[in-house]
């Protein structure tokens, strides 16, 4: 089945800077999503990207599906912005594979 | 829109004890699916549906679960008899076709 790999695993931030996240797939994909769960728990849905680029505030998500990589960029980082980053692929079928995540630590 | 809705937030029970866990999609949302969360394991798709009939059970880990979909503004996922090692975070996320999850808040479960 598809491989999806998020890089990196741990990332530590201090307030303010800028990180790139990126998200390696091994197939095909016919959509693509990012997911910030935050410390609480919440999974809450940041983009749908199967291609292009889009942008949300301070964040935005590039997918090139030709190439099978997805970043994810986040600008002036806050405090609020720490949790787990995930990325889900969906191959067909309805099946949504999600990666092992990002976990990230913004220091005030 | 109140989102998807899940409850209970938190369960804590007894191995041996049934377990039903509910879930409220959007209105309008055609797909329901119901994920497992673990630390060892991360996010697993157990089973979804589309206009209320399940379409995919394979990621159910025993004929101890089981889901419905009665209607389409409701379903459950039910343990039965639950087991240590069905502790875990289990989410119900809804969608319009394919484009683009929203999950609910999860259900905390914890077998004793």
């Amino acid at each position: 089945g598809i491989q999806v790999e998020q890089s990196p695993p741990d990332l530590i931030l201090q307030e303010g800077a800028n990180s790139t996240l990126r998200c390696n797939f091994s197939d095909s994909v016919n959509n693509l999503q990012w997911f910030h769960q935050n410390p609480w728990g919440q999974l809450i849905n940041l983009f749908y990207i199967p291609s292009g680029t889009k942008q949300n505030g301070r964040l935005s998500a590039t997918t090139v599906a030709t190439e099978r990589y997805s970043l994810l960029y986040i600008s002036s980082s806050q405090t609020t912005d720490s949790g787990v980053y995930f990325c889900a692929v969906y191959t067909g079928g309805f099946k949504t594979i999600f990666g092992a995540g990002t976990r990230l630590f913004v220091k005030a | 829109d109140a989102g998807v809705i899940q409850s209970p937030r938190h369960e804590v029970t007894e191995m041996g004890q049934e377990v039903t866990l509910r879930c409220k999609p959007i209105s309008g949302h055609d797909y329901l699916f119901w994920y497992r969360q673990t630390m060892m394991r991360g996010l697993e798709l157990l089973i979804y549906f589309n206009n209320n009939v399940p379409i995919d059970d394979s990621g159910m880990p025993e004929d101890r679960f089981s889901a419905k979909m009665p209607n389409a503004s409701f379903s459950t996922l039910k343990i039965q008899p639950s087991e240590p090692r069905d502790s875990a975070v289990y989410f119900c996320a809804s969608s319009v076709q394919h484009y683009g999850y929203t999950f609910g808040s999860g259900t905390r479960l914890t077998v004793v």
